[in-house]
């Protein structure tokens, strides 16, 4: 199949504290993208990665696009309560997006 | 501009009945998609269209039709609805694929009983 893994699972962090997560993959991909999900809503585009090695950012969220093309992370910085919500990467291809499992965020204040 | 527009937001229906999840979009975008989203599982696709008149299978299409008459409207049926279809569905569009991202409509939670 599809299949992005993506870890943690799940997070439980202090308000304030920064935070990483990634998604891998066993097959070479030419687009990453990572996309939030707030409770009761569909998902949002947050940053999306078009070559190896490429880092962005979009305020206090930076994502890099790794060099072997197998695999991205997104940090976020100095979280705050909002960031709760589900983080997923996703993949393009075949005329298609395809998601990895997700990584639940849960901000503690 | 709406954007993605699903209806209904919420449905229960019993097993064995036929329903039609609405989704329209007013970007003039030429892809859509159906995804239903269960606990632990992600996204996952159902079905796509690349432009009027094309649809193609995803991941998930067993229990599922789609259609696209028009580049605004993909409406996703459901011939007989089981117990397993249970879950959060979402409609997404995008202008191209690939490098623009897709835009999420927010959702329809279907219980089947």
């Amino acid at each position: 199949g599809q299949q992005l893994n993506q870890s943690p699972q799940s997070m439980f962090i202090q308000e304030g504290e920064d935070v990483s997560m990634n998604c891998t993959s066993s097959s070479i991909f030419n687009t990453w993208l990572w996309y939030k999900q707030d409770p009761g809503e569909g998902p949002v585009l947050l940053i999306a990665l078009y070559k190896a090695g490429e880092l962005t950012s979009n305020g206090r969220l930076t994502a890099q696009f790794g060099i072997t093309r197998k695999d991205s992370f997104l940090n976020i910085s100095a979280s705050i309560p909002s960031d709760v919500g589900i983080y997923f990467c996703g993949r393009t291809g075949a005329n298609n997006l395809f998601f990895g499992t997700g990584t639940r965020l849960t901000v503690i204040p | 501009n709406a954007g993605v527009t699903q209806t209904p937001k919420f449905q229960v229906l019993k097993t064995g009945q036929s329903m039609t999840l609405q989704c329209a979009q007013d970007m003039n975008h030429e892809y859509m998609s159906w995804y239903r989203q269960d606990p632990g599982m992600g996204l996952r696709l159902i079905h796509y269209s690349v432009g009027a008149g094309i649809t193609d299978q995803g991941e998930v299409p067993n229990g599922y039709n789609v259609s696209r008459s028009t580049t605004e409207d993909f409406p996703l049926r459901l011939l007989s609805a089981a117990p397993s279809q249970t879950s959060v569905y979402f409609c997404a569009s995008s202008y191209h694929n690939s490098n623009y991202g897709y835009t999420f409509g927010s959702g329809t939670r279907l219980t089947v009983v």
